[in-house]
């Protein structure tokens, strides 16, 4: 069974500086789609980054970035320039292939300090 | 495009009390997920339907907990009777196919049990 692990329950940084929260992974698959989702305090969970398996290159979307190391298992994700509004929990998934459901880590609460 | 919507938002109830919650996909999205995300934990999936079938139930625990999506569109999620352990957030995702990377959230039903 696939399983998500996140050692970091919680993370604090100083705005505008960067952060590097931490996933690791475990799956006998090959191929597969992982997940940084942000969940803020009204409980939406918004898709931050995905990254396909098969894609050896980082994903990145603006000031977001993940370090992908397939043999390691271990999917960061990295926050530049933070910002006041990146405060939240933070949940790396593991897509399952055969349905589609995500599993999820415990989650890292992460705090901008002003 | 309308966001998947859930109702209610909050719920008190006593133990052995019933509750149901109702979620409506995004127009046009075959799977439906119910996860349940305890205080400090990341979801878990409840139940997965494709269109008005059930693709995964093996988290459900089907002595108390069921759920229907009649007509391949709106589902509910009921609980009968409560324990003080179903205290959690309640949340439905949509995807317009299992192998559509991507998930969308629901707000969330946040469910406290006494």
């Amino acid at each position: 069974a696939q399983t998500v692990t996140q050692s970091q329950p919680e993370m604090s940084v100083q705005e505008a500086e960067t952060v590097t929260l931490s996933c690791t992974y475990d799956t006998s698959e090959s191929n597969y789609y992982l997940f940084w989702y942000k969940q803020p305090p009204s409980r939406q969970m918004i898709l931050v980054i995905r990254q396909e398996a098969y894609k050896q290159q980082n994903a990145t979307e603006n000031r977001f970035s993940v370090n992908f190391q397939k043999a390691a298992k271990s999917f960061s994700l990295k926050i530049s320039d933070s910002q006041l509004g990146d405060t939240a929990m933070y949940f790396c998934a593991f897509r399952d292939n055969q349905g589609g459901k995500l599993i999820f880590g415990q989650g890292t609460e992460l705090s901008v300090k002003p | 495009e309308a966001g998947v919507a859930q109702s209610p938002r909050y719920k008190i109830i006593e133990k052995r009390q019933s509750v149901a919650f109702w979620c409506n996909p995004i127009s046009g999205h075959a799977t439906l997920y119910w996860y349940q995300q305890i205080l400090g934990q990341g979801p878990k999936l409840l139940i997965q339907f494709q269109n008005n079938g059930v693709v995964d139930d093996s988290q459900l625990p089907k002595d108390r907990f069921s759920a229907e999506r009649l007509k391949g569109v709106d589902s509910t999620l009921k609980i009968q009777p409560a324990k003080l352990e179903d205290s959690a957030v309640y949340l439905c995702a949509s995807s317009s196919q299992p192998n559509s990377y991507e998930q969308y959230f629901g707000p969330g039903t946040r469910l406290t049990v006494t």
